[in-house]
Order: structure tokens, then sequence, then C-alpha cells
């Protein structure tokens, strides 16, 4: 079966510092890699999608950014936190084959700037 | 782009009663409609879901209802219990998207 793993679960960082959060898929294949933000409040924001090792794209301008080194593997990143960057961040994969757009959620970090 | 409208946004039911919650979308193309449900601290579970070519699919106390004329579906608990206490997603995709469009949440409150 299929798993997806999230960390650090939580997170304090200062303003103006580096963020990195990280996401590991196990159990599939090339699977479609999202990061969504959820703010205060219950809605979803789709920050960034990826089909592929090194695809990467971009549904809000910000100053975070995506990777993805390997096939299962998800990175959010920031040289510089904003405090407006504080929120729940939940990574999803999605692709299941012969699937219609599933998507399954990881456990979420919470991350708070200070 | 498609848009995903959900009501309502709070929903208080007592323990053994049924809850629905309402979504409407605006792309006829849509066709695929899962239903998550999100406890409080955690990731959104898929809890059900629903494909254009069927109106009705159950699974032990809930349903989902699709009725694609009037682009509206619903999600329908059944002698709500309080662990069923959480912010429920609707979201709507075309089957060769990769992206869901998310209603807006409803937290649902079972008091016992």
């Amino acid at each position: 079966s299929q798993t997806i793993h999230q960390w650090p679960a939580t997170l304090v960082q200062p303003v103006g510092s580096p963020l990195s959060l990280e996401c590991t898929v196990e159990g599939t294949s090339n699977p479609n890699l999202y990061w969504y933000r959820q703010a205060a409040g219950r809605g979803l924001q789709l920050l960034f999608y990826s089909v592929g090792i090194g695809q990467i794209s971009s549904e809000v301008p910000q100053n975070l950014s995506a990777s993805r080194p390997q096939d299962r593997q998800f990175i959010l990143s920031s040289k510089k936190l904003l405090l407006s960057d504080s929120g729940f961040y939940l990574c999803a994969w999605g692709g299941l084959a012969g699937g219609g757009g599933e998507q399954f959620f990881g456990p979420g970090t919470r991350l708070t700037v200070l | 782009g498609e848009n995903v409208e959900q009501h309502p946004s709070t929903l208080s039911v007592q323990e053994g009663d049924s809850a629905v919650i309402k979504c409407t979308y605006s792309d006829s193309a849509s066709n695929y409609f899962p239903w998550y449900k999100q406890e409080l601290g955690k990731g959104p579970q898929l809890i059900i879901d629903i494909r254009s070519n069927v109106g009705e699919k159950k699974d032990q106390r809930i349903a989902v209802t699709l009725n694609k004329t009037a682009k509206h579906f619903s999600l329908h608990i059944t002698e709500t219990q309080p662990e069923d206490s959480a912010v429920y997603f609707c979201a709507a995709s075309k089957g060769s998207a990769r992206q869901l469009t998310f209603g807006s949440g409803t937290q649902l409150t079972v008091l016992p």
C-alpha cells in the first residue's frame, strides 16, 4: 500500500530565516505530487504540483519554491520566510493507476513564523 | 476555470441525526467528485468519491449523490456519531486533469 510522509510535523521559524519541508511517498512510482497551504480557517490553496522529476508548476506567485529531486520526493523551500508564510502545509500524491483524479494527503507540517 | 461552492460553512446536528453538505460546480466537463474529512491537526482523508457515470454511491453511513444537470453533489451522513465531527471538503476535477478544485469546507459538529 502507499504511504506519504511529511517532516517536520511542526516548525517555528523567525522571519527572514530559510525553510525546507520534505515530503516522500512510498509504494507507488511516478506519482503526481502537490503542495498545499491551509491558512487559518479551512481553505486549501494549491501552491505547486509536479508530474515528474524536475517538473514543477507554480500556482501562486510567492517567495516559496518547490523541487523534486527524486521520483517520490518533493521539497518546499524558501530563502527568507515572511510572517504571512505561517500555516499548515500539506503534501499530497495522485495519479493512481486506473484512477480518475484521487489525491491522498500527508499528515501536514504546522509552520509558525515569528 | 472550475469553481466549487460548498454550503453550509458550519453545521451542528444531534447525535443520531443525519447531516447533509451540498456543493455546486461550474464546469460541466468535471467528472470526478471526491469528499474529504479533516480532523483537527491532521491531513484531509478521502472518505468517498463519485464519478459522473453514476448518480449515487454509498459506503455504510455515508453516501454521495450527483446531479449532473444541476451541477451539484451532496454528502449525506446518517446516524451521526461524535467521531464524525470534523471539517468536510468537497472537490471536483476533470478526469484528464491533475488538479482538484476544492470547496471552502464545512465544520460539522455532532452534539452528544
